[in-house]
């Protein structure tokens, strides 16, 4: 699977768009971009996933370049509970054992 | 409940003991993968069954560690003789069918500590 690159961490105002970057310059043609975040003390959540279209959800949109080098995750209305280690992963749609590899992620933080 | 529910919680063990794990994986779901946390890391995977067969084990660190899911529903990871080092989260996910791209779905862990 591709390497995903992401910003450490960064810092969001409640009630704002979150706007979360992800570099993927090395992503083959059949694999999808998956957002994923992990809140304190719980599992990872699934967010988001897609393959070259634009996504959205009820909980974020998933912008995707048109070269597929780069994806933003958007977080429309941020709030204190957004707060979480945010993952952005590469995975190949295969038959089987489809296994996450997940990398830093960008910690978020949403203050009042 | 509709989750991935995972027990117990915590765990505290003496270094040597042997402990077991449990995930109940959602209802239905074919795969079912198992995965290890350390302090301050993301998840990394150990291991992966669909139905009771288990696929790909590639990410068990050592020949303590083992899974199973006998009947194709809940799994046990089992480590013995533990070490310090295996003192981590242990986090458990299932998915609705056994590939594509169906997002998988986590249990809240369980914390191991080994003294």
């Amino acid at each position: 699977d591709a390497k995903t690159t992401q910003p450490t961490s960064m810092d969001c105002a409640e009630g704002r768009a979150a706007n979360l970057p992800c570099n993927h310059s090395t992503i083959s043609g059949n694999e999808y971009v998956y957002w994923y975040r992990q809140i304190h003390s719980q599992g990872p959540q699934y967010i988001i996933h897609g393959l070259k279209n634009n996504e959205t959800n009820e909980m974020a949109s998933l912008i995707i370049t048109e070269d597929r080098k780069s994806s933003t995750l958007i977080l429309p209305h941020a709030t204190l509970r957004d707060t979480a280690v945010y993952y952005c992963i590469v995975r190949v749609a295969k038959a089987a054992g489809n296994k996450l590899t997940f990398g830093g992620g960008t910690r978020v933080l949403v203050k009042p | 409940g509709a989750g991935v529910s995972q027990s117990p919680r915590y765990k505290v063990a003496k270094r040597g003991q042997d402990v077991a794990l449990r995930c109940d994986p959602i209802s239905g779901h074919v795969s079912l993968f198992w995965y290890q946390q350390a302090l301050g890391q993301g998840p990394e995977f150990l291991t992966y069954f669909q139905n009771e067969a288990q696929l790909d084990k590639s990410g068990l660190p050592s020949d303590r560690f083992f899974a199973e899911r006998p009947e194709g529903s809940v799994s046990t990871l089992k480590i013995q003789r533990t070490q310090q080092e295996d003192s981590a989260v242990y986090l458990c996910a299932s998915s609705n069918i056994s590939g594509g791209n169906q997002p998988q779905h986590f249990g809240d862990g369980t914390r191991l500590s080994i003294l």
